[in-house]
């Protein structure tokens, strides 16, 4: 069974820095690779997905993430962070092929300072 | 984009308890739809996964006659916690299941807070 592991469980960066929140995953094969973020009171919105091809993949509000296999990782990143951007980040992996499942990491709260 | 929505937000009840919770797919038809259970600062664990029509699969460990779920339509999944006790408070999330143009699209409505007194 796939498995995704969020080391952090808190970030904290100032606002106008630079954010790398990192996953690891473990899957046979090369998996399906979500980020969702969570604002309080709302539901998961996606923000980029990896199924197969390019392995650095653009999302939307600026965010982008790199699949390295040889890492096992699909980090998380965003160049310069607003204090919007404050909320709660998943990791996803699912099984490729098919109709998916994704199984979610514990999350990681980006805490944004002014 | 697609919108799906939960009611109720928020629910308090006494223990011993049902509490119905609903998700709607607003502006797409459901293929599948899902139930998460999330505790605080821990990940979404699936509960089940349900078909319009069909009986829902339950994760293991997820006892079925507790939990409730009832697809009726393609827009339309309850979640009905029974005799619900301390221990069931939790933040319920629901997504569903779309397909468009040959892909796949899940999308998460925004939870529902369950506190059982």
């Amino acid at each position: 069974a796939q498995s995704v592991t969020q080391p952090d469980i808190h970030i904290t960066v100032s606002e106008g820095a630079s954010l790398e929140l990192r996953c690891n995953y473990s899957y046979g094969a090369t998996p399906y690779l979500f980020w969702y973020v969570q604002s309080p009171g709302q539901g998961l919105q996606l923000l980029l997905k990896y199924f197969s091809g390019d392995t650095l993949v653009q999302g939307i509000k600026g965010f982008e993430a790199e699949f390295k296999r040889s890492q096992s990782s699909f980090n998380l990143r965003k160049p310069s962070v607003h204090w919007s951007d404050a909320a709660e980040y998943f990791c996803a992996v699912a099984r490729s092929g098919g109709s998916y499942i994704p199984t979610f990491g514990r999350g990681t709260s980006l805490i944004v300072h002014p | 984009g697609a919108v799906v929505s939960q009611h109720p937000s928020r629910v308090i009840c006494k223990s011993g308890t049902s509490v119905k919770i609903e998700c709607r797919s607003l502006d797409f038809q459901a293929t599948t739809m899902f139930w998460y259970r999330q505790f605080p600062k821990q990940s979404l664990m699936l509960m089940a996964t349900s078909n319009e029509g069909s009986k829902a699969t339950y994760e293991q460990g997820v006892e079925k006659d507790k939990f409730l779920i009832n697809h009726a339509s393609l827009t339309l999944s309850t979640l009905t916690v029974t005799s619900a006790h301390p221990e069931d408070s939790s933040f319920y999330i629901c997504s569903a299941r779309a397909i468009a143009g040959g892909s796949e699209a899940q999308y998460f409505g925004p939870g529902t807070r369950l506190t059982v007194l």
